[in-house]
This record gives structure tokens, sequence and C-alpha cells, in this order.
């Protein structure tokens, strides 16, 4: 079947500007993550969703970043005011109902801000 | 707080050769532990998940293993093919909801 899906796959803005990255889970999927990694670093837990509601959201780096799930399965990751230090590819994983069960991973939006 | 180390961080090795990367964690209290493989400019490929109560878990020529009470993980490659080659991530669940990554071995297998 169909795997994680994300959009777009590449994004440029410029700085103070504000994006929206999706992502769309393998069907069934109950439990969603965002994960952002840095070149040349392993990816980073930003956010973890079981159904519609973020069950944890401490690895967001400050209020700029917002994450939404609203029918528990296409998620969206909101950035405001846009930084260069914001730029990273930004990684969407899902699992069959969490709980530390195998978490499979889209191909990731790669953001670059100016 | 859990945290992941790997090394070396970079490796290369004829082809043909077995070869183990290494992956250690500070909290053995993990629950499970997954294996992944990423391609330049790609997305992550689960490889295996060894669940806590596992202290190993194979799947074709890969075999990951799994110590809780020295902290450590290993996954073995054998014969290795230049297809192997790529960067190789080791992830420890923190508590049951999120994934706590190493930077990751590059490994390169020449022909």
């Amino acid at each position: 079947g169909a795997g994680v899906s994300q959009t777009p796959s590449n994004k440029v803005t410029e700085k103070g500007k504000y994006v929206e990255l999706r992502c769309d889970p393998i069907s069934g999927h109950t439990a969603l993550y965002w994960y952002r990694q840095s070149l040349g670093q392993g990816p980073e837990f930003l956010i973890y969703f079981q159904g519609t509601g973020a069950a944890d959201d401490s690895g967001l780096p400050n209020d700029r970043f917002f994450a939404v799930r609203p029918e528990g399965s296409v998620s969206t990751l909101k950035i405001q005011r846009t930084e260069r230090g914001d730029s990273a590819v930004y990684l969407c994983a899902s699992s069959f109902s969490g709980g530390a069960n195998e978490q499979y991973f889209g191909p990731g939006t790669r953001l670059t801000v100016t | 707080k859990q945290e992941v180390t790997q090394i070396p961080a970079a490796l290369s090795v004829p082809e043909g050769e077995n070869l183990v990367l290494n992956c250690s964690f500070t909290d053995s209290a993990i629950y499970n532990l997954q294996w992944f493989r990423q391609d330049p400019g790609k997305g992550l490929t689960s490889l295996l998940l060894i669940q806590s109560s596992q202290r190993e878990q194979t799947s074709g020529r890969l075999n990951a293993s799994l110590d809780k009470s020295s902290g450590r993980s290993t996954l073995y490659i054998a014969a290795s093919q230049p297809g192997d080659s790529a960067t190789y991530l080791c992830a420890a669940y923190q508590g049951a909801q999120k994934l706590v990554f190493g930077q990751g071995t590059r490994l390169t297998i020449n022909p």
C-alpha cells in the first residue's frame, strides 16, 4: 500500500514568511510524528499525535511552530515568522497505534529560509 | 533523558566483508530500538525493530542485537554489497512515544 507522503518536497521561503508543511500518514495509522533533521545530524523529535490530539509537543522549539491533525489523518506543520535557523529537512512518520511500534517515515520536506 | 551515540561516524570497507555498526544509549529502561537506513537526500527506511524483550532480530543479511544492561545495540551486515552504501541510523524510544536518534554512521562499500 501507499507509504507516508509529504508535500511539498522542497520549499524555499524568505525570512519572516509563514509556511505550511503537509503529511499524509499510512492509512489506518493512528499515531503521527514530526521530526526535524539538520545537515549531518540525526532527526530530532518535534511533536507526536495520537488521533487528533497532540500527545507530546515537547520538541517544538518555540511558539512559532504549531501542528494540527484535525481529522486524525493528515497533519500540517505550521511555522510562523520563519528564521534562517529553521532551514532543515522536516520528516513525518506514522505508526499503528503508537506505543513504541515501528515508525514509517516519509521522504521529507526540505525547507530553506533565505 | 535518553541520549544515543553511534561510532564511527563513517566507515569504508571492501565489498564482500561482514561488518558491525555500533550504537550506545544512556537510559537502559528503553522500550524498543529501531535501525534505519537513509540514502542521500531521501527519507528513512526502517530496517529492523527490536522490542525491549528481545535480544536480536534478523532480516535477510541484517542482524541487530540489543543488550539493555550495557546500553548497546549492534547492526551486523553480512556479505556487504555496494548497494548497502548509505547512512545507518539507530534510534531508541524515550518513553513509548518518541524516537531519540544517533547521528548515524555513513557506510561506503567499495566494489
